[in-house]
């Protein structure tokens, strides 16, 4: 069983479209996050949650709007979508704030 | 803003070999991860350290954290192919965020 699941693995998409990723996690942690990885392989965190509950939100656009429905998932919303938006997006989850975290497979998206 | 420097950013070395990586701040740690990326996947978790001074093995690869907790290092002791991959160090500060250095992408070469 995959711990942290996340679809679709690819997206192509074009310049001003909107965009979801979906991200599930069987552990029962109370914490998800997402990441996004640029082509220099640097992962910064975007936003951060807890029960539900937004605990970090770092300075990313408000095209990004992540949401969580259940603890056990966390979905991340891209509207207008740019070029400089092409990167991996990991999703991730821990225990809770501050643990070991545990990541999903990323999905590569790439605006044309 | 904190900022985790890792060194070498790139590392190309022999089968059998032994390397070290570094991972520095000059921000005091609440803890510090290691994880290994490999290319198409995620991040996987190799170790945390939380103690000033604290060493901890996992096979050939030792993890230490420096006394004031703003570094720390990875060794590896004769290398092999399967450890090729994208070593990238974490430090929580203040038991929020988890800020990821700039990574070391690891080649070993059979």
């Amino acid at each position: 069983d995959t711990a942290v699941s996340q679809t679709p693995k690819y997206l192509v998409t074009q310049m001003g479209n909107d965009k979801s990723i979906k991200c599930e996690q069987n552990l029962g942690h109370d914490t998800m996050y997402w990441y996004k990885q640029d082509s220099k392989k640097f992962l910064k965190i975007m936003f951060s949650y807890n029960n539900k509950e937004l605990i970090i939100n770092e300075t990313v656009p408000n095209r990004f709007s992540p949401k969580s429905p259940d603890k056990a998932h966390l979905n991340l919303h891209i509207n207008s979508l740019e070029l400089g938006d092409s990167a991996v997006y990991f999703c991730a989850s821990s225990r809770q704030t501050g643990t070991s975290q545990y990541f999903g497979p990323g999905t590569r998206l790439t605006v044309t | 803003t904190q900022l985790l420097e890792q060194s070498p950013q790139f590392l190309s070395i022999q089968e059998g070999e032994n390397l070290t990586v570094y991972c520095n701040s000059s921000s005091v740690f609440s803890s510090l991860q290691w994880y290994r990326q490999e290319p198409g996947e995620g991040p996987v978790l190799l170790v945390t350290v939380v103690t000033g001074g604290e060493v901890k093995k996992l096979k050939r690869l030792t993890f230490q954290f420096g006394d004031a907790r703003k570094d720390s290092s990875l060794h590896i002791t004769a290398a092999q192919p399967g450890d090729t991959g994208l070593y990238l160090c974490a430090g929580l500060f203040g038991n929020e965020k988890l800020t990821f250095g700039t990574g070391t992408r690891l080649t070993i070469i059979p």
